[in-house]
């Protein structure tokens, strides 16, 4: 079985460019997961989609970042433009919560992760 | 706010010799508690997880961990440590969203060396 595809896995860019980064999630898994990882730092929640609906986003800088998730599917995470500040690890990962109201198993998949330059 | 503390940085031991992290946590209710690994350039794949029972829980790769409520921590304990073991180490505390616990807040990780 596959696992959470992300790219681009580099992408180097100068400040006030855009840049944007698409995730694939494991088939099936319905909640998927944009982290932000600073260096030296643990990853930090940016934005969670239960199926196309984004359902935690209070930490996502909206004035630049933007995500989508059309379809409940695929994932894309958009910074327009890029500050300094921006340079990390953005991770995707995805999970599959049961649906009869029993709760979620806690397991959250991670991709390799797509590591941002802003120069 | 729920929080997560890992007091270690770094960490260097020996192979062979065993191994603890530290975690501890802050959290209002019972804590949904998870210990992730990174290895250099990968994404973070679970170890174990802890969610009610046993407070002593058994992962992958030959991994323990300890809950100790009275001490708001979920230690990760190894008795032999392997060289491949070296990548760095995150504990999880999962905010509960009505049964689900799918929001992990990390801790800023400990990077584990491992000496021949």
């Amino acid at each position: 079985e596959a696992g959470v595809v992300q790219s681009p896995r580099y992408k180097i860019i100068e400040k006030k460019q855009p840049v944007a980064f698409w995730c694939n999630p494991i088939s099936g898994h319905n909640t998927l997961y944009w982290y932000r990882q600073n260096l030296g730092q643990g990853p930090e929640l940016l934005i969670r989609y239960e199926n196309e609906e984004a359902v935690d986003d209070s930490q996502l800088p909206k004035d630049r970042f933007s995500a989508e998730r059309l379809k409940g599917v695929d994932s894309t995470l958009k910074i327009q433009p890029a500050e300094l500040g921006d340079s990390a690890v953005y991770l995707c990962a995805s999970s599959l919560d049961r649906i009869n109201g029993q709760g979620a198993t806690g397991e959250l998949f991670f991709g390799e992760g797509s590591r941002l330059t802003v120069l | 706010a729920q929080s997560v503390t890992q007091p270690d940085i770094h960490i260097t031991v020996s192979e062979g010799a065993s191994l603890e992290l530290r975690c501890n946590y802050s959290y209002g209710a019972t804590p949904y508690l998870f210990w992730y690994v990174q290895s250099p350039g990968q994404g973070l794949q679970l170890l174990l997880k802890y969610f009610s029972g046993d407070t002593l829980v058994q992962g992958i790769k030959g991994f323990e961990a300890e809950f100790k409520r009275s001490q708001s921590s979920f230690n990760l304990r190894k008795p032999s440590v392997h060289w491949s073991d070296a990548a760095e180490y995150f504990c999880a505390v999962g905010e509960n969203y009505g049964g689900a616990t799918n929001k992990l807040i990390f801790g800023t990780g400990t990077l584990l060396a491992v000496q021949p």
